[in-house]
C-alpha cells in the first residue's frame, strides 16, 4: 500500500530554536497533505491542510506564524515549529491524500515526537 | 460540531478472546465512519469503513456496523491475536474532507 514517511521520528531541541519536520509520500503524488498534533490520551487534532503550491489552511486556534507549513511539491510537505517552547512538545503526524475520482484515500505517516527542553 | 467518543483504554485481553471497542459519534448529515489502526512505530492505517447506515465494514477479522439509530460504530473481533496489539481510532468524515478522530484505544493482547 501507499507509504508516507516522516523525518525525523524523534527530536529534542532547546527552547527558542526552530525544528523542521518533513513528510513525504513515497509512491504516490499527494495534492493535499494534512498535519495533526496528538496529545497524550487525546485524539488527533488537525492543525492545517496544505495543497501543493498554495498556502496552507490553518484550523482555528493554530498559530500560522508559529507552525510554518510548506507544500513545495506533490511528494513533500514540511512543518517548521518556530521558536519552540516546552508547550509545543507533542506528537506530530502528517497525512497525505492520494487517488482521484472520489476514491481518495488518506495515508498517515508514523509521526514525529518533539520534546522541547 | 462533529465529535467521536470511543471507550478509553487500555484494553488487555488474552489471545482468542472476543474484542469490542465502543464508538459513538455526533455529526450533522450522514457521515462516513472509519476505524484506523496504529501498530507500534507505524502510521495510522485504514482498517475498515462504512459509508451509509446499516453498512458493515470488515477486514482482517474485524467488523463494525454503521448504526444510525444509536449513532454507533463499534469495532468487534471474535478471536484476537497477539499481532492485533495496537492503538485503534474511530473516525468520521461528514461533508468536508477532514477526518474527526476519537482519542484512540490501546489494545494489548497477551499470549
Amino acid at each position: 500500500g501507499a507509504v508516507v514517511s516522516q523525518h525525523p521520528s524523534r527530536v529534542i531541541c532547546k527552547s527558542g530554536t526552530s525544528v523542521k519536520i518533513e513528510c513525504r509520500s513515497l509512491d504516490f503524488q499527494a495534492t493535499t497533505m494534512f498535519w495533526y498534533r496528538q496529545f497524550p490520551k487525546k485524539s488527533l487534532m488537525l492543525m492545517a491542510t496544505s495543497n501543493e503550491g498554495s498556502k496552507a489552511t490553518y484550523e482555528q486556534g493554530v498559530e500560522k506564524d508559529k507552525f510554518l507549513i510548506n507544500h513545495a511539491s506533490l511528494t513533500l510537505s514540511t512543518l517548521t515549529v518556530t521558536s519552540a517552547h516546552p508547550e509545543d512538545s507533542s506528537f506530530y503526524i502528517c497525512s497525505a491524500r492520494g487517488g482521484s475520482g472520489g476514491q481518495e484515500t488518506q495515508y498517515f505517516g508514523p509521526g514525529t515526537r518533539l520534546l522541547v527542553l | 460540531g462533529d465529535s467521536v467518543t470511543q471507550m478509553e483504554g487500555p484494553v488487555t485481553l488474552s489471545e482468542e478472546a472476543f474484542l469490542t471497542i465502543n464508538c459513538t459519534y455526533t455529526a450533522t448529515g450522514y457521515p462516513s465512519l472509519f476505524w484506523y489502526v496504529q501498530y507500534p512505530g507505524e502510521g495510522l492505517q485504514l482498517l475498515l469503513k462504512a459509508t451509509k447506515a446499516d453498512d458493515k465494514g470488515s477486514n482482517k477479522g474485524f467488523e463494525a456496523t454503521y448504526r444510525k439509530e444509536t449513532t454507533s460504530f463499534h469495532l468487534e473481533k471474535g478471536s484476537v491475536q497477539v499481532s492485533d496489539s495496537a492503538v485503534y481510532f474511530c473516525a468520521l468524515k461528514a461533508g468536508s474532507y477532514q477526518l474527526t478522530f476519537g482519542k484512540g484505544t490501546k489494545l494489548s493482547v497477551i499470549p
